[in-house]
């Protein structure tokens, strides 16, 4: 089973707001990683998790805050952000086998929109 | 300078005909990964096949094949006999090894459009 949840499908808010994606898998991966996807683009890398430690972080602006609470979840706080923003939210997980480079799974996004 | 070049951003074919999906990489590591991901209109990224460095042979699952050839830095995918649920953005990806050995260079991907 090579499967990854997240919640919610889809996501409106307002600049002010404050909201959360959620990321969820029980394949027993140990690292995991959150995307974010513009239309017509590729998949850019924001977050990388392994083994519940952040240990890459591309230069993403404060207004995104990951968390993962335990080796099967991943969080997205999201809070403050602009029109901009407006993207598929991507979260993916591999087994991170030490040094080798693995197949990330993804799971089906998260379509935000900020008004 | 971009690691994975997809030169095709878009290909029209009818049902039935064959499709190849162009793919060219760059790195300077020997030892490295290739990967071929599909994105259907729904939005999740679907494996479909990992291939190291050292393993030049060329694969075929059901309708689909891989040609990857060191010597052109290439790695294509194609779709034999396309039907219309292959309609997708297909994207290749590398993953380079070191420290930022889970980080993946996408192409920047070509949509497929498979009319009946």
């Amino acid at each position: 089973d090579t499967e990854v949840t997240q919640t919610p499908k889809h996501l409106v808010m307002g600049m002010t707001n404050k909201k959360s994606l959620k990321c969820e898998q029980h394949m027993g991966h140990r690292a995991m990683y959150w995307y974010k996807q513009k239309a017509k683009k590729p998949p850019e890398l924001m977050f990388v998790y392994s083994y519940e430690k952040l240990s890459i972080n591309e230069s993403v602006p404060s207004r995104f805050s990951p968390e993962c609470p335990n080796s099967s979840l991943l969080n997205l706080h999201l809070h403050a952000l602009q029109p901009e923003d407006s993207a598929l939210y991507l979260c993916a997980s591999s087994p991170r086998s030490s040094g080798v480079q693995e197949t990330q799974y993804f799971g089906p996004g998260t379509r935000l929109l900020v008004l | 300078a971009q690691k994975v070049t997809q030169a095709q951003t878009e290909i029209s074919v009818v049902e039935k005909e064959d499709v190849t999906l162009d793919c060219v990489y760059e790195t300077r590591d020997t030892t490295y990964y290739l990967f071929w991901y599909k994105q259907p209109p729904s939005g999740e990224l679907v494996f479909l096949i990992r291939r190291n460095s050292f393993d030049e042979q060329n694969e075929i699952s059901g309708r689909y094949s891989w040609n990857f050839q060191k010597s052109t830095s290439s790695f294509n995918f194609t779709i034999t006999a396309s039907q219309v649920v292959d309609s997708a953005v297909y994207f290749c990806a590398l993953s380079e090894g070191g420290y930022n050995f889970n980080k993946f260079y996408f192409g920047s991907g070509t949509k497929l459009n498979v009319k009946p």
